[in-house]
């Protein structure tokens, strides 16, 4: 079945500095979504990304859906001890498979203040 | 607007027993779907249904059923209990299906416990 490989699995980082995460895939996705979860909480989407070489930002955050549609990367600027939780990629696959979404298995974010 | 709204948040049971899990979709959206995540791992997908049938199922046990209702609000039901069935259960809600799935809304999920 289809994986994403997200990485890294954790990071350690000072307030105000900048966090790049990714995603990939062995097969092609059609969507690509970004998700950020707190302990107890369901996921929060962050940003949907529709088509490849598409880059959409939302405030401090930037993703880009990859050309070859089978990889995604995630950016946040000048981060902040509220950035902190576990971000999820996920994505919807082609053909039969598109009415569900393949999650990674998470990158979780610490910010030091 | 109120999300999507799971009920009920915690929830403690047997190993052999049965549980029923709800979930409300955001108004206007037709189609919901149930996620299962285990600690330390993303989502799994179980199921999703839209205008009360059912499109998609993932590599869940017979076990594992679920059924939507006429005012889109849906129900995911698990018999036998096992302790591997301890999880966060989450619903999301989207507008439809296809092209109009893309986005996916969850509630705040249902933390079950098999003992």
């Amino acid at each position: 079945g289809q994986q994403l490989n997200q990485s890294p699995q954790s990071m350690f980082i000072q307030e105000g500095e900048d966090v790049s995460m990714n995603c990939t895939s062995s097969s092609i996705f059609n969507t690509w979504l970004w998700y950020k979860q707190d302990p107890g909480e369901g996921p929060v989407l962050l940003i949907a990304l529709y088509k490849a070489g598409e880059l959409t930002s939302n405030g401090r955050l930037t993703a880009q859906f990859g050309i070859t549609r089978k990889d995604s990367f995630l950016n946040i600027s000048a981060s902040i001890p509220s950035d902190v939780g576990i971000y999820f990629c996920a994505g919807h696959g082609s053909g039969g498979s598109n009415y569900k979404l393949t999650f990674g298995k998470g990158t979780l974010l610490t910010v030091n203040p | 607007d109120a999300g999507v709204t799971q009920s009920p948040t915690h929830l403690i049971k047997t190993r052999g027993q049965q549980v029923t899990l709800r979930c409300s979709p955001i108004s206007g959206h037709k189609s919901v779907s149930w996620y299962q995540q285990v600690l330390g791992q993303g989502p799994q997908f179980i199921f999703q249904y839209y205008e009360k049938e059912e499109r998609g199922r993932g590599n869940f046990p017979d076990r594992f059923s679920a059924r939507q209702f006429p005012n889109y609000s849906s129900e995911l039901n698990v018999n036998a209990l096992l302790l591997g069935d301890s999880a966060l259960y989450l619903c999301a809600s989207s507008p439809g299906t296809g092209a109009l799935n893309t986005e996916a809304f969850f509630g705040q999920g249902t933390r079950l416990t098999v003992v």
